[in-house]
């Protein structure tokens, strides 16, 4: 059984570029999640996909937009990047049922630097 | 504000143990988390316990549950230096909200 895999590992853009992170979930699983953790802070919840839709949106832009694939692998895409969009990028995987409820396991992450 | 507040630097023996405590806000989690976080990581999961349950017990960890004051705790017993981390507690099941975490160091 593979784990949560992400990709690029690093990152750095300049501001207003635009940037695409991708997730491959754990064997099984039809949830993905992502997360923003700025330096010095707990992760904060972007957006969660289930079954290719999505499912549940935090406190984040609409520049701030996701993708999930027929094989539940997901893209993060951030346009018009800003200074403060700095920060590790975490995708959890989670399944087996209706999204809800399930422990969610994370990937390594991807380190975004703007400059 | 925050939702999970927890505070923010413990330092620990090798040996002894550590607690790291956290309250949270949302009684309608079915589930609290701790994560953990070692440098340059990804969040690792290290145990759970159900909302109706007071206490849970895991090998070296040992999570008590407040439901009336909000209140998580983590023990671990014989903490080792490979317990150095950032410790994340998170509440809700579908969109997981996270506190700032505990920084734990172990001195040798």
């Amino acid at each position: 059984e593979t784990g949560v895999t992400q990709s690029p590992t690093h990152l750095i853009k300049t501001r207003g570029q635009q940037v695409t992170l991708r997730c491959s979930s754990q064997s099984g699983h039809n949830t993905v999640s992502w997360y923003q953790q700025a330096l010095g802070q707990g992760p904060q919840f972007i957006f969660q996909y289930y079954r290719e839709e999505e499912n549940g949106r935090g406190n984040f832009p609409p520049r701030f937009s996701g993708l999930q694939f027929p094989n539940y692998s997901s893209e993060l895409n951030v346009n018009a990047l800003e200074l403060d969009d700095s920060a590790l990028y975490l995708c959890a995987s989670s399944g087996g049922g209706s999204g809800k409820q399930e422990t969610q396991y994370f990937g390594p992450g991807t380190r975004l630097l703007v400059l | 504000g925050e939702d999970v507040e927890q505070s923010l630097f413990l330092s620990v023996r090798e040996g002894d143990s550590s607690v790291i405590n956290c309250t949270y806000t949302d009684s309608s989690s079915t589930y609290l988390y701790w994560y953990k976080q070692e440098p340059g990581a990804g969040l690792q999961l290290l145990t759970y316990i159900f909302s109706n349950m007071d206490m849970k017990q895991d090998q070296r960890l040992t999570v008590l549950l407040n439901k009336k004051d909000k209140h998580l705790s983590l023990r671990i017993a014989d903490t080792q230096t490979g317990d150095s981390a950032i410790y994340f507690c998170a509440e809700r099941d579908n969109r997981l909200a996270f506190g700032k975490g505990n920084q734990v160091v172990v001195i040798p």
